[in-house]
């Protein structure tokens, strides 16, 4: 496609479901990386992904976060028993190679009641 | 740990003046700094990548330098516009390839 897309846009749930969100990155772009902007906190690192293996997996706040990449390309993130301080937008990018520059998608916004 | 800073956190102006947003930060040891404008709502959107190794990259009225050695870099806005308005963000990309980004400065220009 022609950017990163992601869904959905917005998401509701309520406190302890569990919500998947999606990644479509740039057709040919090998490596993929997933961000989480919270009011006052600015933006932070999740998880990169080159191909399908996530090497660096650093930055999931917890083990209720999960992320998986299938045939080099789509990613979904997972959050299971969803928390208020779960609330956030989540935001995907992708990258041709290592270390040049990241486009993004328009994000999710999450939130939790 | 990287930390990024920018300065400063709002500035408001009126259209047709020129502007410097600043941004530093603290671990020289990058491989490329890059400027994001997000708008109210949207996702980021990359005005400018600038690698460890120049000094600086234009775009139309935009124009960032790096000084790597002094952990700083400034996003120039000529003749700014209305349409300028939005969060800008700078992020430097580390030699373990995350980016760290600052808080963002929200520009406002006055029509």
């Amino acid at each position: 496609g022609a950017g990163v897309s992601q869904s959905p846009s917005n998401k509701v749930t309520e406190k302890g479901k569990d919500v998947e969100l999606r990644c479509d990155p740039i057709s040919g772009h090998t490596a993929l990386y997933w961000y989480r902007q919270s009011l006052g906190q600015g933006l932070e690192f999740l998880i990169y992904f080159q191909g399908n293996s996530a090497p660096d997996k650093s930055g999931l706040p917890s083990d209720r976060f999960s992320a998986e990449r299938t045939g080099g390309s789509v990613s979904t993130l997972t959050i299971q028993r969803t928390q208020q301080e779960d609330s956030a937008v989540y935001l995907c990018a992708s990258e041709q190679g290592r270390g040049r520059e990241q486009f993004f998608g328009p994000g999710t916004r999450l939130t939790v009641l | 740990k990287q930390e990024v800073t920018q300065i400063p956190a709002a500035l408001s102006v009126p259209e047709g003046e020129n502007l410097v947003l600043n941004c530093s930060f603290t671990d020289s040891a990058i491989y490329n700094l890059q400027w994001f404008r997000q708008d109210p709502g949207k996702g980021l959107t990359s005005l400018l990548l600038i690698q460890s190794s120049q000094r600086e990259q234009t775009s139309g009225r935009l124009n960032a330098s790096l000084d790597k050695s002094s952990g700083r870099s400034t996003l120039y806005i000529a003749a700014s516009q209305p349409g300028d308005s939005a969060t800008y963000l700078c992020a430097v990309l580390g030699s373990n390839y995350k980016l760290t980004f600052g808080k963002g400065t929200l520009l406002t220009v006055n029509p």
